[in-house]
């Protein structure tokens, strides 16, 4: 199936500090899903988005999809140290996830 | 929300032993359930996808005569790494699914090969 790509790899933001991380596909995508892994632990479910140019919030997270449904990106308002992780997205086909590379993020105090 | 374990958290084993690995899914049924693989500072990378009653389907480059996939029953399904060499050292997740639950991830599997 086709991949995921996504980016940047890394980011390092001081605590406060905004961030995002996006999403991109060749293919119009499905549904897009969003998972946070801690150091150590597994994935935890974030959200699904699955409409065109579909904006959803969780607190300080807002996840996009685009109007053409092949991007979409997560972006943290005023990061917490507790937001500390690896971000993945991950497009659905039927239970099967394909995840895009993931964006490790690290918040300094 | 639904719950899906794993067993065991960690393992240790020789190179050329073999190690099974349990996921249950433990307050619903899952018809479906997936079995990934992650290397340190890596995404997870999906092996095999697990129908109860029927042959497991492997994603393309893992060897299904290594990575034995057992799905007895609606709550079951196990990995069993067989001769397993350092290279197979990794961190082993399973998800479960089914329509009504959802898509719901194990704690993973820590597997160390010496």
């Amino acid at each position: 199936g086709q991949q995921v790509m996504q980016i940047p790899q890394y980011q390092h933001v001081q605590e406060g500090e905004d961030f995002t991380t996006y999403c991109n596909s060749s293919t119009t995508l499905s549904n897009i899903q969003w998972y946070k892994q801690r150091p150590g632990g597994h994935p935890v479910f974030l959200i699904q988005l699955v409409k065109s140019g579909e904006v959803k919030k969780q607190k300080r997270l807002t996840f996009q999809f685009g109007e053409a449904k092949k991007n979409s990106s997560l972006h943290i308002t005023a990061t917490q140290t507790t937001d500390v992780g690896t971000y993945f997205c991950a497009r659905n086909q039927g239970g099967k996830l394909i995840f895009g590379q993931g964006t490790e993020l690290s918040v300094k105090p | 929300g639904a719950v899906v374990s794993q067993h065991p958290s960690r393992v240790i084993c020789k190179s050329g032993t073999s190690v099974k690995i349990e996921c249950r899914s433990l307050d619903f049924q899952a018809t479906t359930m997936f079995w990934y693989r992650q290397f340190p500072k890596q995404s997870l990378m999906l092996m095999a996808t697990s129908n109860e009653g029927s042959k497991a389907t492997y994603e393309q480059g893992v060897e299904k005569d290594k990575f034995l996939i057992n799905h007895a029953s609606l709550t079951l399904s196990t990995l069993t790494v067989t001769s397993a060499h350092p290279e197979d050292s990794s961190f082993y997740i399973c998800s479960a699914s089914s329509v009504l639950a959802g898509v719901y991830f194990g704690p993973g599997t820590r597997l160390t090969v010496t």
